[in-house]
């Protein structure tokens, strides 16, 4: 059965370093999204992607965020400048054109920011 | 993927009885409502979504029930078995974007 992957699966990062999430969706998915679940809180939306280009973003995604899809395959996040308040698991998604709130997760990156 | 608070509420059932999981939704604008899964050391698994002009939808040993009127959705789980042990996590969409606002979750124990 097809699933999302990402790596690393844990990223001990330091605050102010930059850091980048990668996420390899379902390979006939059109739709990418990232989520982040801080620790004991909600699944929270950050972003939506398709066509490359985002098409839905919240308030948690502003301008340290960024995220690409480099090639074919790939789908990534960028933080350019890591808080304390970053630290949270993120996980990526992906859906198909024709049922796009089957959402399919991948198993998660925990970002640790010290 | 830890999904776990210290406030989680749970549900405890017997393996072989039905369970039955709630969630209240916020938003009367939400087109679609979905319901996932989440065990241990995973991201969230999609079981059943059920869109805003139906009121029951049944999968494979899955029910998920909505209520418009008190803004309440619900997810039946017949014959509970140990490995639906996990957080449940309900989901709203509107057709006017594609992200998804997750509620808290419960946390559902299978007793053998």
């Amino acid at each position: 059965e097809p699933e999302v992957t990402q790596t690393p699966s844990h990223q001990v990062t330091q605050m102010g370093q930059e850091v980048i999430l990668r996420c390899v969706p379902i390979s006939n998915h059109l739709y990418f999204y990232w989520y982040r679940q801080i620790l004991g809180q909600k699944v929270e939306f950050l972003v939506s992607f398709y066509n490359n280009e985002i098409s839905e973003k919240s308030e948690i995604f502003d301008d340290q965020f960024s995220v690409e899809r480099p090639d074919g395959s790939n789908f990534t996040l960028k933080i350019r400048s890591t808080k304390l308040e970053d630290s949270a698991m993120y996980f990526c998604a992906s859906s198909s054109l024709g049922a796009l709130y089957e959402q399919y997760f991948g198993p998660g990156t925990r970002l640790t920011v010290t | 993927g830890e999904s776990v608070g210290l406030h989680l509420p749970t549900l405890s059932v017997q393996e072989g009885d039905n369970s039955i999981i709630n969630c209240a939704y916020s938003n009367s604008a939400s087109d679609y409502f979905i319901w996932y899964k989440q065990e241990s050391g995973k991201g969230p698994q999609f079981i059943i979504d059920i869109r805003s002009n139906m009121d029951k939808r049944q999968g494979q040993r899955v029910t998920v029930l909505l209520n418009k009127t008190v803004k309440h959705l619900s997810l039946q789980i017949a014959a509970t078995q140990p490995g639906d042990s996990a957080v449940y996590f309900c989901a709203e969409g509107r057709n006017a974007g594609n992200m998804l606002t997750f509620g808290g979750g419960t946390r559902l124990m299978v007793k053998p």
